[in-house]
């Protein structure tokens, strides 16, 4: 089974930084089953990208997604006071679908 | 407006059994594959199941495989997740989330993702 291992566990950042997340794989992967999730505390999880790298509708283009094989990241250019709250990878292997850990991107 | 809205979470004693409704609405729920999600308190999302849109593919995580079973009736737009035998690590949030599953014939490729959420319902398994 894949494991999605992401990191860090926490990134501390103040508004107006970028954030870099990474997502690895225990094997590779197909992009295109690749995608991100952020999860505002006490909210739905939202989907931000799929295919590793697409924005989903609605998705600010501070958000963008890059990678392949067994590493992706997300990254936030600059970061908004709504954009803190944790964020997840999650992959799509036909009978099984896997969510990272999640990192948590936290004001500092 | 494409909604999802999860309901009938309650507390329940360990060994007891649950029925959570998912009701769709905005879009033709018949169309789509769904799958159950769930969050523990303080925890990450844990997929728990997924059914295409006439039931014929269904998959389950380990940790719900024969105690868990989700079906869906399209004629009333609405997803079920059947828990039995629930214990203590049962206790979660419960979320439906809609599957896109595309074919994008310019670049000849699938892609597949949850594309929409629903709020939510609490699960308490507790004596």
């Amino acid at each position: 089974d894949i494991v999605l291992t992401q990191s860090p566990g926490t990134l501390s950042l103040s508004p107006g930084e970028g954030a870099t997340l990474s997502c690895r794989s225990s094997r590779s992967i197909s992009n295109t089953y690749l995608a991100w999730y952020q999860q505002i505390p006490g909210q739905a999880p939202r989907l931000l990208i799929y295919g590793a790298s697409n924005r989903a509708t609605g998705i600010p283009d501070r958000f963008s997604g890059s990678g392949s094989g067994t590493d992706f990241t997300l990254t936030i250019a600059r970061l908004e006071p709504e954009d803190f709250g944790m964020y997840f990878c999650q992959h799509c292997g036909g009978s099984l679908w896997t969510f990272g850990q999640g990192t948590k991107v936290e004001v500092k | 407006d494409v909604q999802l809205v999860e309901s009938g979470g309650a507390l329940v004693q360990p060994g007891g059994s649950l029925r959570i409704p998912c009701e769709a609405s905005g879009f033709r729920f018949s169309d789509y594959s769904m799958n159950w999600v769930r969050q523990a308190p303080g925890k990450g999302l844990e997929w728990l199941s997924y059914t295409d849109n006439a039931e014929r593919y269904i998959f389950y995580a380990d940790s719900v495989k024969g105690r868990f079973t989700i079906s869906r009736d399209n004629a009333k737009n609405s997803l079920y997740l059947q828990m039995n035998s629930l214990r203590a690590d049962d206790t979660a949030v419960y979320y439906c989330a809609r599957v896109r599953n595309y074919y994008a014939s310019g670049s000849s490729v699938y892609y597949f993702y949850m594309d929409v959420w629903g709020k939510g319902t609490t699960v308490t398994v507790s004596s």
